[in-house]
């Protein structure tokens, strides 16, 4: 079962702040978020396994709501490194594969 | 440390045709996981590889095969290609256990002509 993510597109002037969000209908074991800039692999930011569980990573974070099943990537005081298209991965139980949304566009402007 | 290394990089390849993407995961890495990504869509799962077996497969049809050596490489075959199997694809490892995350090559672009 693929997640959801919201919003498709973000534009953001550079200090601005963002959050993507991605839901399942499924119990999840596990999300995950990635950042893919155009023709390159998709990299790993960070994974979240509990829930409630909250991580930062510099100026990124994200939450995991498992009783809801939801996650957001927040996206403090924005770099135009940052710009690049978000994905979330998610992991159900008992699924050995990760399914992934559909992505969020992000471009942030000087 | 060597990433995860996939070729070719580019391939065209005619309708009906059959073409193999190979991929050397991370080292370390045991798990293969192939993702067929669409222009500007989601990665999608075709399946994933564990101890040479298939372990978990997506919704892709029989044509899309694949295999797991005993160094963890892996292999995708596509058979009787279709125009609509021109995409991205991408080749993911891990640890058995995933409690770190995936890491992707860069892909193989396929086009079907």
């Amino acid at each position: 079962q693929q997640p959801v993510q919201s919003p498709q597109a973000v534009i953001l002037r550079e200090g601005e702040d963002a959050v993507i969000n991605c839901s399942s209908s499924k119990a999840l074991y596990s999300v995950h978020w990635y950042r893919q800039k155009h023709g390159e692999a998709p990299v790993f930011l960070m994974i979240l396994l509990k829930g409630g569980e909250q991580k930062g990573h510099d100026k990124i974070s994200a939450s995991f709501n498992e009783k809801k099943q939801q996650s957001s990537l927040y996206l403090t005081a924005s770099q135009l490194s940052y710009s690049g298209t978000y994905f979330c991965g998610t992991h159900e139980y008992n699924n050995n594969d990760m399914r992934f949304g559909a992505g969020t566009r992000l471009t942030v402007k000087p | 440390d060597a990433g995860v290394t996939q070729s070719p990089t580019h391939l065209i390849k005619t309708r009906g045709q059959q073409v193999t993407l190979r991929c050397s995961p991370k080292s370390g890495h045991d798990t293969v996981s192939w993702y067929q990504q669409a222009l500007g869509q989601g990665p999608q799962f075709i399946f994933q590889y564990y101890e040479e077996e298939e372990r978990q497969r997506g919704n892709f049809p029989d044509r899309f095969s694949g295999h797991q050596f005993p160094n963890y490489s892996s292999e995708l075959n596509v058979n009787a290609l279709l125009l609509g199997d021109s995409a991205l694809y991408l080749c993911a490892s891990s640890e058995s256990g995933d409690s770190l995350g995936y890491t992707f090559g860069s892909g193989t672009r396929l086009t079907v002509v």
